[in-house]
């Protein structure tokens, strides 16, 4: 089993459309959790940390949902600059960091 | 202006041709890593380092190695390059805590013939 799963997609959706995310990891001692936006060719850049207690940013909202171990990304009223691969990251702390193989979106006019 | 440089950002090279590739942070980070992007298999840590001096493997050490004789500088070496290590490499800096982000480089292309 991966440490860290993720539907690979990818999501087409219309603009304007709520999409949703889900990625689920296995190592139940992980400790830090995130979402990394990644355009195509280019370096990923963080989105948001997740916390347990959820966390909003404008149309983005992350929940950690730690007794079934798994992390969800909520994108409202989608945009054509939306389009990425999503990736979700889970770390322990000061030690390695594992990325999901990433969800593809595309929003389409 | 933060940022993470790498060099080269594209390489041609032949198998068995030791090679380097130059990794920089001006953000003061202790926490240094390398990863590898291949279709189908995301990012994948291939080494790590906490502070000077300190490193450790990640999921894909073989074949590479590292060092970190400066808190700014973490260079990638390939002794001996082989097909198989053809892939996309960045190279990142992190902080940790509250406020914890990695930071990426621009990315370095390998093809190894």
């Amino acid at each position: 089993r991966k440490e860290v799963e993720q539907d690979p997609g990818p999501f087409n959706v219309p603009e304007g459309a709520t999409v949703a995310f889900n990625c689920t990891y296995s190592n139940s001692a992980s400790q830090s959790f995130f979402w990394y936006r990644q355009d195509c060719r280019k370096e990923p850049k963080l989105l948001m940390s997740v916390y347990s207690s959820g966390n909003e940013d404008g149309r983005f909202t992350a929940q950690l949902n730690r007794a079934s171990q798994y992390i969800s990304l909520l994108i409202r009223d989608s945009k054509l600059s939306d389009s990425a691969t999503y990736l979700c990251v889970v770390s322990g702390g000061y030690q390695k960091v594992t990325f999901g193989t990433g969800t593809k979106l595309q929003v389409i006019p | 202006e933060a940022q993470v440089t790498q060099n080269p950002r594209y390489l041609i090279t032949v198998t068995g041709k030791k090679l380097t590739v130059t990794c920089s942070q001006n953000m003061n980070h202790e926490y240094m890593s390398w990863y590898r992007q291949d279709p189908g298999l995301g990012l994948r840590q291939i080494y790590y380092s906490m502070n000077v001096e300190v490193t450790d493997k990640g999921d894909v050490p073989e074949g590479y190695k590292v060092s970190r004789k400066e808190k700014r500088n973490f260079p990638l070496i390939l002794e001996s390059p082989s097909p198989n290590q053809t892939s996309l490499y960045f190279c990142a800096s992190r902080v940790l805590g509250r406020k914890e982000t990695q930071y990426f480089g621009p990315g370095t292309r390998l093809l190894v013939l």
